[in-house]
Order: C-alpha cells, then structure tokens, then sequence
C-alpha cells in the first residue's frame, strides 16, 4: 500500500517560513492536498491539487510537489499558524485515500 | 452554507453495531462524493470509505471491509455507516466529508465528527 512519510514536528519562530514534507513513491506524478486541523476542530483545506489556494486561505500557504516530495510552505509564521498539518493522495491503483502521520508546527 | 451533521456515535462494547448518520445542507447532496474519515484520540486521520454521488463507486480502506458499510439516501440529503463487529481499534472521532469531485479531487468540507467509543 502507498505510504506517505512526514515529520512529527516542526518548529519556526514567528516571522519566518516553516516547510512541511510530505515524502511517497514518485508523488510528483499525484496530485497532493494539505489539510490544516487546530486542537478540538475539523481539518480545514488549505491547498489542493499540489499548489492550489481555496478562497480565504492566506497567500502565505503554498504548495509544491516534485519528484519523492511534497512540500507545504508558510511563510511569515504568525502564532495562529500552530496546528497539525496532514498531506493526502489518491491511491489509484488500491483505490484508498491516503493520509500522511501528520506534522506539529509549533511557534516558537 | 454548506453543513454537514454527524451523529449515532456513542459506546459500544466490542463485538457490538453502530450506525452513524450524516445529515448535509447548504448543497445538491446527489451531486457530490462523501466520505468517512476517522481519528483516533491525539493521533492521525484514517480514510474510512468513499461512496460516488449515484452510490455507482465504493470504496473501503482494507481494515474495516467486510464489517463496515457505508450508503446513502439522496432523496433525504444523508450518508449512512453501518458498523458491525466493533473492535477496540475503531474508537475515533468520525467525520462525514465532501469531496469535491471524483477522487483525486479534494475534501472541501468537513462535519464536526462523532464519537465512537467501543469497549473491550
């Protein structure tokens, strides 16, 4: 089954930008959405489709996908930027939805 | 607006059914793919099952085939889970989701989610 492999955790001080990996066989070839979930809240979209910002998601969220990776960028971290953040594939050849772990972005 | 509204979560003991409800607003339910997600407490998100708008496609994430299945009711806006044979390993939060298309198309909306509780 596909796996996709992301970091516990990331840490960045406000200001700055934190990236977030989002590792699986040849991902460049899927298309990746990133979801953003806040304690005791539902996840919330904030790209879709690699790169793709929904309406109200602020320009400082931005995606990438090449190769073995997946990246979400936020740049200029502000603190109510803390949250789980998970990546998610189309399996197409199992036919499954797949989850990454899940990366704590802390504030420092 | 778009809502959707889970409910029927509760404690079960293991070995025990369950049924969950989704209940959607604010949308052409007939037109669009739903899904259960699950999470366990303070751990990840699980795909559970993805059912298409006319109930044509179905899919189930391997762990709960043959025990869970998911169907809908266009004429009454709702998503049904029917879950049998409960296990310990199916407590989690479980959140009805839009999709917004066929996959690989993304989940642009979430319920609040249910409880579910099963114990041993």
């Amino acid at each position: 089954s596909y796996v996709l492999t992301q970091p516990p955790s990331v840490s960045v001080a406000p200001g700055k930008a934190a990236r977030i990996t989002c590792g699986g066989n040849n991902i460049g070839s899927k298309s990746v959405h990133w979801y953003q979930q806040k304690p005791g809240q539902a996840p919330v979209l904030v790209i879709y489709n690699d790169s793709d910002r929904p309406s109200g998601i602020p320009v400082r969220f931005s995606g990438s996908n090449f190769g073995n990776t997946a990246t979400l960028t936020i740049s200029r971290v502000e603190a109510g930027d803390e949250a789980d953040y998970y990546c998610q594939v189309w399996d197409a050849s199992s036919d499954h939805w797949v989850f990454g772990g899940g990366t704590k972005v802390t504030v420092l | 607006e778009v809502q959707l509204v889970e409910s029927g979560g509760g404690l079960v003991k293991a070995g025990g059914s369950l049924t969950l409800s989704c209940a959607a607003s604010g949308f052409t339910f007939s037109s669009y793919t739903l899904d259960w997600v699950r999470q366990t407490p303070g751990k990840g998100l699980e795909w559970v099952s993805s059912i298409s708008s006319g109930s044509d496609y179905i899919y189930y994430v391997d762990s709960v085939k043959g025990r869970f299945t998911v169907s809908r009711d266009n004429a009454k806006n709702a998503m049904y889970l029917q879950m049998n044979s409960l296990s310990a390993e199916d407590t989690a939060v479980y959140y009805c989701v839009r999709a917004w298309g066929a996959p690989p198309s993304f989940f642009d909306y979430w319920g609040r989610g249910t409880l579910v509780t099963v114990s041993s």
